[in-house]
Order: C-alpha cells, then sequence, then structure tokens
C-alpha cells in the first residue's frame, strides 16, 4: 500500500472549517484513500473515504487531486469534540490491513 | 445498529499469565481483523480472517499469540505466558466484504501486564 505523508500537527478555532492535507504521491490506480481519526482513549473512527470523486458525508468532505497524489479532509464546522489524531491511509480494496502512519494530531480551540 | 464490541474493555494480569481476549464483530461482517496499539504508538496489525480462508497470521509477534473465530463470528486472541511488552491496548475491527471493506473498529482492550 502506498506510503502518506502528513502534517504533525495543527490547530482549528471552534466553528471554523478545518483542512487536513495528506501526500500519497505513490499511490496506484485501484487505491482508495481512507480517513479515520482517534480520540484519546478510543478505537479508530471512521470517517470517509474515496477512489477518485470527491466525497462528502455527515462528517466531512473528501476532496482529490485529479491526479489522486495528494487529498484533503474537510471538517466544515469544527468543534471541541473534533479534536483527536486524523489519519489519511491508502489502501487496496479487498481483504488488506490499515497501515496508520503517523497521523496530524488536530487540537480545536475555542 | 450495534458495532463491534470487545470484552473486557480492560485487563490486568501477572506476568506469565495466560489472557483471552474477545471481538464480536458486526453482524454479517465476513472479515475480522485483530490491531494492537501501544502506548503513544501507532496501529500494529496483527491478523485477519476473511470468511472460511485460512487467516493471514503474518502481523502475530510470536508464537505466544494465536487467534481463532468460531462459526465466522466471534473471535478469540489469546496471550501465552504474557510479557510485560505485551501491554497495550488490543483493537478489533470488522469489515463486510466487497470491494471497498471499510473496516469499523471496536473500543479496544486494555491489557497491563505486570
Amino acid at each position: 500500500d502506498a506510503k502518506t505523508t502528513q502534517p504533525t500537527s495543527m490547530d482549528c478555532a471552534e466553528g471554523r472549517a478545518a483542512n487536513l492535507p495528506c501526500n500519497h504521491s505513490t499511490i496506484s490506480g485501484n487505491e482508495y484513500v481512507y480517513w479515520y481519526r482517534q480520540i484519546h482513549s478510543q478505537g479508530p473512527q471512521y470517517i470517509i473515504h474515496g477512489l477518485k470523486n470527491n466525497e462528502t458525508n455527515e462528517m466531512a468532505s473528501l476532496i482529490i487531486t485529479e491526479d489522486r497524489k495528494s487529498s484533503t479532509l474537510i471538517l466544515p464546522h469544527a468543534t471541541l469534540r473534533d479534536t483527536a489524531v486524523y489519519y489519511c491511509i491508502v489502501k487496496r480494496p479487498a481483504g488488506n490491513k490499515l497501515t496508520f502512519g503517523g497521523g496530524t494530531r488536530v487540537l480545536v480551540k475555542p | 445498529g450495534a458495532g463491534v464490541s470487545q470484552s473486557p474493555s480492560n485487563k490486568v494480569t501477572e506476568k506469565g499469565k495466560d489472557v483471552e481476549l474477545r471481538c464480536d464483530p458486526i453482524s454479517g461482517h465476513t472479515a475480522l481483523y485483530w490491531y494492537r496499539q501501544s502506548l503513544g504508538q501507532g496501529l500494529e496489525f496483527l491478523i485477519y480472517f476473511q470468511g472460511n480462508s485460512a487467516p493471514d497470521k503474518s502481523g502475530l509477534p510470536s508464537d505466544r499469540f494465536s487467534a481463532e473465530r468460531t462459526g465466522g463470528s466471534v473471535s478469540t486472541l489469546t496471550i501465552q505466558r504474557t510479557q510485560q511488552e505485551d501491554s497495550a491496548v488490543y483493537l478489533c475491527a470488522s469489515s463486510g466484504g466487497g470491494h471497498e471493506e471499510t473496516q469499523y473498529f471496536g473500543p479496544g482492550t486494555r491489557l497491563l501486564v505486570l
């Protein structure tokens, strides 16, 4: 599975949009981009995933560049409960383990 | 619907004892994964079950670790002769199979070996 690069940490103001970048320049054509987050002392929580097209759900939006070498997770209105470590993961479909890197530690401030 | 559940939520044991950790996947999910996360570290893959296929045990750190999945549902991870370095959070995830296979995680079991 392709390696990902994320900023180590970032702060965000409560109520503002949080934009979390991820580089995956070696991504292959059949690999998906997944985002998870882990709030302190909890199991990882699935957020969103995509292949080529931008995706949106009740939690977030995922913007994937046309060349698929990078993506951005957008939390439209960050709340204090969104403080967590966010992981960008590239994975082949079907039957492969998730490889978690260091992630981005996001701190939402009042 | 119900998510992935794990038990116990916390386990304290003495070095050298055996422990069993349980995972109940989401109903109908055919794939089940075990990971562990040591303090301040990332997730480490341990083992993967998919239907009736032979499990992928490539992540098990030693032969003291084993896992089984009975009836294609509940899974038990067993650690024999526990060591202090086995202390970690053990996480289970399940997925429904199919092309995209999103994995959903349980809350984990926090194991402390004294």
